[in-house]
């Protein structure tokens, strides 16, 4: 079945600085990735839309300069945090459809955790 | 707004019982239903549902849509301690849009 690597599964970073989060599809192109995160005990939460070639669609209350995405190919999508601050520390979680064969389950990454110090 | 909801939001049951979980939505320009399980770190598919009244089943695990009424049920039989976990719904639709997601049923299964 398809893939979705995300990387790093775990980041301990402190307050200020800025995390970089991967999401690649392994054997498939992915024109459209989605960045979730989730608090603990709580559900997946869509943060933003990730479009290769052009500008991510952020969701109502997601700080857009705070959360840069950048899809620069078929197969690669990062999530920046930048500025991180602890209320940033949460578990993010890249993914991805694959249409192939008219395949349209959503397939994830494996998250990140992010604590923020 | 579109909504999936999820009930009960927890449950504990002993091994060996069979379990129910339940997800109901009110969404535009649905398309399909998709079940995952959810333990410590991402979420891993279970199933996918698009037509109403098609039993889809793997192993212990098997689920149903009712696109009339608007929800799917999500049945584990002879539960095991490995079944522990959260069970999230969501929801697709027409386009290459995000899954909306119910806030999930924490399923807690003891010896």
């Amino acid at each position: 079945g398809a893939v979705v690597s995300q990387h790093p599964s775990r980041v301990i970073c402190k307050s200020g600085t800025s995390v970089k989060i991967e999401c690649r599809s392994l054997d498939f192109q992915a024109t459209t990735m989605f960045w979730y995160r989730q608090f603990p005990k709580q559900s997946l939460m869509l943060m933003a839309t990730s479009n290769e070639g052009s500008k991510a669609t952020y969701e109502q209350g997601v700080e857009k300069d705070k959360f840069l995405i950048n899809h620069a190919s078929l197969t690669l999508s990062t999530l920046t945090v930048t500025s991180a601050h602890p209320e940033d520390s949460s578990f993010y979680i890249c993914s991805a459809r694959d249409y192939r064969a008219g395949n349209e389950k959503l397939f994830f990454g494996s998250g990140t955790q992010l604590s923020v110090l | 707004e579109d909504k999936v909801v999820q009930s009960p939001l927890s449950l504990v049951v002993h091994e060996g019982d069979t379990v129910t979980l339940n997800c109901s939505y009110e969404v535009t320009n649905f398309r399909s239903l998709l079940w995952y399980k959810q333990e410590k770190k991402a979420p891993t598919f279970l199933f996918m549902l698009t037509s109403s009244g098609i039993e889809k089943k793997s192993g212990r695990l098997s689920s149903i849509l009712d696109k009339k009424e608007l929800f799917s049920i999500l049945n584990i039989t002879a539960t095991q301690t490995g079944d522990s976990a959260v069970y999230l719904c969501a929801v697709t639709f027409s386009g290459n849009t995000p899954l909306v997601f119910g806030k999930g049923t924490r399923l807690s299964v003891i010896a």
